[in-house]
C-alpha cells in the first residue's frame, strides 16, 4: 500500500539554525499538509498546499516557516531560525482530493525535531 | 467554542467491554468526518471515515448526528490492542482538517 514517507526520523538542531524537514507524499495525491504535535498535546495544523501554492495556514505558521515542492515528489517544511518551542513531532500528510470531498488524509510517521 | 471538541478521558475499560466516544463540532456546514487512532509517539492512522448513514467496520461503528453536530465511535468487545488515543477529525471549511484533542483509551486485562 502506498505511503507518505518523511526524513529524517529525528533531527537535532541548535537554536537559531535553519532546518528542513522532508516528505514524499503518496504519488497520486494532490493536497499536502504539515502538522506539529508537541509532546503530550494535540495535533496542530500548520499549512495546506495545493497546486503549488499554500491553500491555508494557521497562526503558528509565521514568517519563520515556509513550504516548497521543489520537484514532482518532495514536499518540504523549512524553519528559518529555530526556537526552543519548535521542538515537536512534525507530521506530513497528503490526500487525494480536498478536505471537503470526504477523502481522508494519510500521514507519514513523522520527524521528531529537538532544538537545543 | 473550539471547532472540534472531545472528552480527553482517560477511559479505562476491561477487555470485552463496549465503549463509546463522542465528538462535537462547531460548524453545521462541515462536510467530512473521520476517526483516527494514534499510538504513543506514532503518527495518526485512519480508523474509519464517518458517513451520514452511519457505518460499521468489524467491532467499530461510527455515526454522525448532523442535527446535534456530533459524531460517535463505538468499540465492541474491546481488545488490549485497542488501547490508544482516538482522534476526531473534521473538515469544516476550506482546505483544512480540524483535530480534536483526542480521547485516551486503555483496555485492561
Amino acid at each position: 500500500e502506498p505511503e507518505v514517507t518523511q526524513t529524517p526520523s529525528h533531527q537535532v538542531t541548535q537554536m537559531g539554525q535553519e532546518v528542513i524537514l522532508r516528505c514524499v507524499p503518496i504519488s497520486n495525491h494532490l493536497y499536502f499538509y504539515w502538522y506539529r504535535q508537541i509532546l503530550g498535546q494535540k495535533v496542530e495544523f500548520l499549512v495546506s498546499f495545493y497546486n503549488n501554492e499554500i491553500s491555508e495556514k494557521s497562526e503558528i505558521f509565521d514568517d519563520q516557516f515556509s513550504v516548497e515542492r521543489p520537484d514532482g515528489s518532495n514536499f518540504t517544511l523549512k524553519i528559518r531560525s529555530t526556537k526552543l518551542e519548535d521542538s515537536a513531532m512534525y507530521f506530513c500528510a497528503s490526500s487525494k482530493t480536498g478536505p471537503l470531498t470526504g477523502q481522508p488524509q494519510h500521514f507519514g510517521d513523522g520527524t521528531r525535531l529537538s532544538i537545543l | 467554542r473550539k471547532e472540534v471538541e472531545q472528552d480527553p478521558g482517560p477511559f479505562n475499560v476491561p477487555e470485552g467491554a463496549t465503549v463509546a466516544f463522542n465528538c462535537t463540532y462547531s460548524n453545521s456546514a462541515s462536510q467530512s468526518f473521520f476517526w483516527y487512532r494514534q499510538d504513543c509517539r506514532k503518527e495518526p492512522k485512519l480508523l474509519m471515515s464517518v458517513y451520514s448513514s452511519g457505518n460499521e467496520d468489524g467491532r467499530f461503528t461510527a455515526q454522525l448526528n448532523r442535527a446535534s453536530q456530533y459524531i460517535s465511535l463505538l468499540i465492541r468487545d474491546s481488545k488490549l490492542s485497542d488501547s490508544a488515543t482516538y482522534l476526531c477529525v473534521v473538515a469544516l471549511s476550506g482546505n483544512q482538517f480540524y483535530f480534536g484533542t483526542g480521547t485516551s483509551l486503555t483496555v485492561i486485562p
